[in-house]
């Protein structure tokens, strides 16, 4: 089992959809990262967070610490929202403190 | 500020040939990583610094070296390559390890044949 589970693998959406993409991960952290893959583009950082929520325009991370769980929604989803949208955490003890393991990726794709 | 840049963009590699993989930032990050992306996979990290002159491997080491003799820059290089080294590597800064947003390059898309 991957230490960083997102679902769905494949999301597809109208325009004007609300999102949601979901990440559970089962080690220790100390952030959480979702981050944007556009079709071969670059990667970049959408939001970290440790606690609570943050909101970026029609972007909305939470994440829920107990539970080992975080969403990021997209309201009024659009065309040019479709991506990969990779959560990624910092492991927070052992070895492995402080790199990322990634999740496999959510492809998105909205439709006009 | 451009970023984290990676050269080349692209690259076709005959099987046991080498290669160097450039990348360079201009952030004064001290912490930088390589990573590779295989199709349905998240990210592994292949090796990562913490500064100049010190150097780790990370999940996936096997088939490459990194040295890092300046701040800025921080090549991986590929020995003898093989099919399985075909992907796309990303290289990656953060001002400090733990809890701070990683700056990705471009990406470069190998293939070895």
């Amino acid at each position: 089992k991957n230490e960083v589970e997102q679902s769905p693998q494949n999301l597809t959406a109208q325009e004007g959809e609300f999102i949601t993409i979901n990440c559970s991960y089962s080690v220790g952290i100390s952030a959480l990262h979702w981050l944007q893959q556009h079709p071969g583009g670059g990667i970049v950082s959408l939001f970290m967070l440790s606690s609570g929520k943050k909101k970026h325009g029609r972007l909305i991370a939470t994440i829920n610490i107990q539970e080992k769980h975080s969403s990021l929604h997209i309201t009024a989803s659009h065309p040019r929202d479709s991506a990969v949208y990779i959560c990624a955490v910092h492991n927070a003890g052992g070895t492995s403190y402080g790199k990322l393991t990634f999740g496999q990726g959510t492809i998105l794709t909205v439709h006009p | 500020n451009a970023g984290v840049t990676q050269t080349p963009k692209f690259r076709i590699l005959k099987i046991g040939q080498s290669m160097t993989l450039q990348c360079t930032q201009d952030m004064n990050h001290n912490y930088m990583y390589w990573y590779r992306q295989d199709p349905g996979m998240g990210l592994k990290l292949i090796y990562y610094s913490v500064g100049a002159g010190i150097t780790d491997k990370g999940e996936v080491p096997n088939g490459y070296n990194v040295s890092r003799s300046t701040t800025e820059d921080f090549p991986l290089r590929l020995e003898l390559a093989a099919p399985s080294q075909t992907s796309v590597y990303f290289c990656a800064s953060s001002y400090e390890q733990r809890a701070y947003e990683q700056y990705f390059g471009p990406g470069t898309r190998l293939t070895v044949t």
